[in-house]
């Protein structure tokens, strides 16, 4: 098994430019999640979903779009990125059934 | 007042040494707590869970006290491998997500 897996691992973008960071696990987990990383703010869910075809807003969703098509695929989308969504975004999926969540390697993006 | 809150350190302790790191929790009827280990510039990972009777593992205890809503770690005879920021996690019971603390940082000297 791959895990949770995330794309790209980097990626600088102008003000103003939107995005996908992708996300896929194959562990056929139910949930979900995206957590975005700043210093001294420890980790911010900004959506999550329980399953295909259902997603909600989690502490800090402005700006950012999700979709959950598949079980195995959970992209978020920038929709016009600002310098204030500088950060590092970590995937992350469990089973419904636990709270043991796996994370992936994270994307360290930066907005200039 | 935040929902988990820990004292972000950092702590810094020579091997060998025992250190304890607490973390309190708002939601008297939460269940489930863990601690999670991120290193530096990584993907956090499940450390330990902890219910209601604690848990050890080696040199790792983790213990909860419902009556004043605090958990925390214990760490032996720690090593160098140890250093790393430790993150407490609640597993809601109201809404089923993981609701994190902001993390304490760990260095361990020679």
């Amino acid at each position: 098994n791959a895990g949770v897996t995330q794309t790209p691992k980097f990626q600088v973008l102008k003000t103003g430019q939107s995005m996908t960071l992708q996300c896929a696990q194959d562990m056929n987990h139910e949930y979900m999640s995206w957590y975005r990383q700043d210093p001294g703010m420890g980790l911010r869910l900004i959506h999550y979903s329980v399953g295909a075809g259902i997603t909600d807003q989690g502490e800090v969703p402005n700006g950012y779009n999700v979709s959950r098509s598949t079980t195995e695929d959970f992209p978020l989308r920038l929709l016009s990125a600002a310098p204030s969504q500088t950060s590092v975004y970590f995937c992350a999926s469990r089973l419904a059934a636990t709270y043991e969540q796996y994370f992936g390697p994270g994307t360290r993006l930066t907005v200039t | 007042r935040k929902e988990v809150e820990q004292d972000p350190g950092p702590f810094n302790v020579p091997e060998g040494a025992t250190v304890a790191f607490n973390c309190t929790y708002s939601n008297s009827a939460s269940q489930s707590f863990f601690w999670y280990r991120q290193d530096c510039r990584k993907e956090p990972k499940l450390l330990m869970s902890v219910y209601s009777s604690g848990n050890e593992d080696g040199r790792f205890t983790a213990q909860l006290n419902r009556a004043s809503q605090y958990i925390s770690l214990l760490i032996r005879d720690s090593k160098l491998s140890d250093s790393a920021t430790y993150l407490c996690v609640e597993g809601s019971s109201n809404t089923g997500k993981l609701i994190f603390g902001q993390g304490t940082t760990l260095q361990v000297k020679p």
